[in-house]
């Protein structure tokens, strides 16, 4: 069945780094896009960056511009965030999530892995 | 960037009762809304995209409607396994905006 799991998450300092990684299986995963979705304590889901099925299309909400980078390794069938230059306003838990999308367009999550939580302080 | 407010935030139920929540676009997007379930320290899932298509698996206890800017979600008779939070999201655009959430509680 189809699987995702999210992992990498930690306490890390302000300034610092960190990469989570979703690795996948139970379907093709090279013919599928990938998002990172984010939830801070106490408030709502927030999109962070999308990553298309070749890696050529990749998109990110403003303010994680130039310090997130989301990339992929299909023969690993696996997803990574590399996260440079963390805020407090980074702390979240972050859900990695599998972009179905047909031909009428519309996309929607399918599949979500169950977190991995990030912790800047 | 397209906004998304769902209200109420929060709302109590008992088991057997209907629900039903809004979510409001700040511009119009056709039907290109989904709702998810999310229950503490779980995946979300996936229950309505194209703002009225069930996704596979989910009881048909859940529906949706609407389009343009106003959507709603109902849950015809709560189940114990429905006390969760609820969010929107829209899809008409790549910023992917969720609504803040609507915690369903007993």
């Amino acid at each position: 069945q189809v699987q995702l799991v999210d992992s990498g998450g930690g306490v890390v300092q302000p300034g610092g780094s960190l990469r989570l990684s979703c690795t996948a299986s139970g379907f093709p995963f090279s013919t599928y896009g990938f998002h990172w979705v984010r939830q801070p304590p106490g408030k709502g889901l927030e999109w962070v960056t999308y990553i298309g099925h070749d890696g050529s299309n990749r998109q990110y909400v403003d303010s994680v511009k130039g310090r997130f980078t989301i990339s992929r390794d299909n023969s690993e069938n696996t997803v990574y965030l590399q996260m440079d230059s963390l805020t407090i306003e980074d702390t979240a838990a972050y859900y990695c999530a599998r972009n179905l999308w047909d031909t009428s367009g519309w996309h929607r999550f399918d599949y979500w892995g169950p977190g991995t939580v990030v912790t800047v302080s | 960037d397209i906004q998304m407010t769902q209200s109420p935030s929060s709302l109590s139920a008992s088991i057997g009762d209907r629900v039903a929540i809004a979510c409001r676009a700040s511009q119009s997007i056709g039907n290109y809304l989904n709702w998810y379930q999310h229950k503490p320290g779980k995946a979300p899932k996936l229950l309505i995209y194209a703002a009225s298509r069930l996704q596979t698996g989910v009881p048909s206890r859940f529906s949706g409607s609407g389009s343009g800017t106003d959507f709603t979600l109902i849950i015809s008779s709560m189940q114990p396994e429905d006390f969760a939070t609820y969010f929107c999201q829209q899809t008409n655009t790549a910023s992917w905006t969720f609504g803040q959430g609507t915690q369903v509680e007993i």
